[in-house]
């Protein structure tokens, strides 16, 4: 069974910086893209990042293009989230996505993290 | 940037057929996928490839596109298909991923 479990989120101050983890279990997690995906509370959902199988290719939406890094660890089975110079739109809970075999869309989702920016 | 664009909400009563569309001019040679996610749930894909169906979805989930609008049908909703559903889809270039602003699709 698949499985995504993301950790990392906080209550933290306006241009503070902050990390996100996922570990990932139930497939060979170094043969997919992964994707982080945020959802501020009570609002739409947002594609925030992707990574390739090997962190030959990363993506990011323009809202968080030069604050927020993504990584990965296949020896860990882990995918990481940096953020930098948060900002309170930035609260969100932030979901770690696997991609599927053959196209752009995920089909195994984590239960997310509580990011808060707030002073 | 790039954006989908959906109807904040939908309603039907029980039994019918309830259409959610979502606009974006990259659909004519991207796919549209659709995501179906209920309160306090992460969401869960419904239609991929624009009108294919994940095994496990009920039959009476559909999808298609044309031009520039995609479509996610709903033969027959009932109670417990209320939620929000999301498109999703690519630039033309594929690498900028984008989801529409979502729909309240309400079965009363």
């Amino acid at each position: 069974e698949v499985q995504l479990v993301e950790s990392g989120g906080q209550l933290v101050q306006p241009g503070t910086s902050l990390r996100l983890s996922c570990v990932a279990s139930g497939f060979t997690f170094g043969d997919f893209t992964m994707h982080w995906v945020r959802q501020p509370p009570g609002k739409g959902l947002e594609w925030v990042s992707y990574i390739s199988w090997n962190s030959g290719k990363t993506g990011y939406a323009d809202s968080v293009k030069g604050r927020f890094t993504v990584s990965r660890d296949n020896a860990k089975n882990s995918l990481f989230l940096r953020m930098d110079s948060l900002r309170p739109d930035d609260t969100a809970f932030y979901y770690c996505a696997k991609g599927s075999e053959s196209g752009p869309e995920f089909d195994h989702w984590g239960q997310g993290t509580l990011v808060t920016v707030s002073s | 940037s790039y954006e989908l664009t959906q109807p904040p909400s939908v309603s039907v009563s029980p039994g019918q057929v309830a259409r959610i569309t979502c606009s974006g001019d990259a659909l004519p040679k991207k796919y549209a996928y659709w995501y179906q996610q209920k309160s306090g749930q992460a969401p869960v894909l419904v239609i991929y490839d624009d009108s294919k169906r994940p095994s496990g979805i009920a039959e009476r989930f559909s999808g298609s596109s044309s031009g520039t609008r995609a479509t996610l049908t709903i033969t027959g909703a009932q109670m417990e298909d209320e939620a929000d559903y999301y498109c999703y889809s690519t630039d033309i270039s594929g690498d900028y991923r984008v989801f529409g602003g979502g729909t309240r699709l309400t079965v009363l």
